[in-house]
């Protein structure tokens, strides 16, 4: 079954406290995304990963870091959230970053930072 | 950078008529569209893409124009149905090493 899953679905988190977003996938993709979706802004690219350790920024790192340990799992790390950095947030996944190809996306996680 | 613009934010239709989205792009270099649809509450998922080889795609109802002079392409729904209202992302890349770049969305309302 092909499927990009995420955890939590749901997260409050108080500014200042730390925040781990996982998400796997099945489909033996080489590349990973993360995505923030605002109103009135689409989605906007957080960081890339072309493969395990090798991360590159997107449009709007700042604030955010990556892990990518496993080919199947890639974790976005917020250090001491702000409360700009409420939104809901897709893990993507693709065949290879060499030819374009469909993005399939993860349920989104919404987090709310108080 | 790319940039990707879709001008309607939201569209109205009534059920059985067409509805056209439209979307402009600026990197000349684009070469792959795709679109997404976004469910009330849910994630996006694929319905349709396009690559710069050819101006015309059809999926069952679904049919993406490419217009490459004019950098703009557009999605056609006809015989629109309740189950297609969505917010509808168009996006743009290259054919590689260039991630989508995502344009706002458009909310498209299919009225009975």
């Amino acid at each position: 079954d092909m499927k990009v899953t995420q955890m939590p679905r749901y997260l409050i988190k108080r500014m200042g406290e730390n925040v781990l977003l996982e998400c796997g996938q099945d489909m033996s993709h080489e590349t990973m995304y993360w995505y923030r979706q605002d109103p009135g802004l689409g989605l906007q690219l957080i960081y890339i990963s072309y493969d395990v350790d090798s991360n590159s920024e997107g449009d709007i790192p700042k604030g955010y870091r990556v892990s990518r340990k496993k080919r199947e799992h890639f974790s976005l790390i917020l250090d001491s959230a702000k409360t700009n950095q409420t939104s809901v947030y897709f893990c993507a996944s693709s065949r290879d970053f060499s030819s374009a190809e469909t993005l399939y996306f993860g349920s989104g996680t919404r987090l709310t930072v108080l | 950078g790319e940039k990707v613009e879709q001008h309607e934010s939201t569209l109205s239709v009534r059920e059985g008529d067409s509805a056209v989205i439209n979307c402009t792009y600026t990197d000349t270099a684009s070469s792959y569209f795709p679109w997404y649809k976004q469910e009330a509450g849910k994630s996006l998922h694929f319905v349709i893409d396009i690559r710069s080889n050819v101006d015309r795609k059809q999926s069952q109802r679904l049919t993406v124009l490419l217009d490459k002079k004019a950098k703009r392409f557009s999605l056609h729904i006809t015989a629109t149905q309740p189950e297609d209202s969505a917010i509808y992302f168009c996006a743009a890349s290259m054919n590689s090493g260039t991630y989508q770049r995502f344009g706002t969305g458009t909310k498209l309302q299919v009225v009975p």
